[in-house]
């Protein structure tokens, strides 16, 4: 148990549906990561928060949002959603800063099928 | 793109050490050598990462050649609970853009009886 946690752990929608996935990360980490691991194109990098603030961009669609609430929890927001986004979700936390102190640590992933 | 090359698959005997190279000869001189593994569709797992100098803890050891250009992971004792996919990856640490991770396709590890 890496002491992230992430709500839902399933969830099925259908295309143009709207969906919010959670991320609570481990206590007294900053960071907050997301991450898509679909069959065809491995685990991406999407985005990353930093105490509350935008830090880094990944391959995250327009159609994708993200945001962290002053409580450190993230929430991963898709819209319109289409068939190829059917995919895991994962978010990692750490600590934030240098080395020995930004090593994530995952989730168990959010399961998104688009039917 | 990923800056690692790795072996699609390996396999070890149950009990034998595995040891998982990894080609990185484009690595910079502040990127770390990180390793995680994904065992079935579990998130990634951190295992081990350092810079230029050997490390060990307690899942694995990590053996970085002097020139940093490749490295190999050692699971000392191996058991089919490490029966994964390992990722290689190479990052300057912090939080810039320039540390996001970047996953390859990574390594099949089967450990069989």
């Amino acid at each position: 148990d890496s002491g992230v946690t992430q709500t839902p752990k399933h969830l099925i929608t259908a295309t143009g549906q709207r969906v919010t996935l959670r991320c609570s990360p481990r206590s007294g980490d900053l960071s907050v990561y997301w991450y898509q691991q679909s069959l065809d194109q491995g685990l991406q990098f999407l985005i990353q928060y930093y105490n509350g603030e935008e830090r880094a961009k990944g391959n995250i669609l327009e159609r994708f949002s993200a945001q962290q609430f002053p409580d450190l929890h993230s929430e991963l927001n898709l819209s319109s959603l289409e068939l190829g986004d059917s995919a895991l979700y994962f978010c990692a936390s750490s600590v934030g800063g240098g080395p020995g102190t930004d090593t994530q640590y995952f989730g168990p992933g959010t399961r998104l099928t688009v039917l | 793109d990923a800056k690692t090359t790795q072996p699609p698959s390996m396999d070890c005997a149950e009990g034998r050490a595995a040891n998982l190279p990894c080609n990185h000869s484009t690595i910079s001189g502040n990127e770390y050598v990180y390793w995680y593994r994904q065992i079935h569709s579990q998130g990634p797992q951190y295992i081990i990462h350092g810079l230029k100098n050997n490390e060990t803890n307690e899942m694995a050891s990590l053996i970085i050649t002097e020139d940093r250009k490749s490295s190999t992971l050692i699971l000392p004792h191996a058991t089919l609970r490490d029966t994964a996919v390992y990722y290689c990856i190479v990052r300057v640490p912090g939080y810039s853009s320039a540390s996001k991770i970047i996953f390859g396709s990574g390594t099949r590890l089967s450990i069989r009886p």
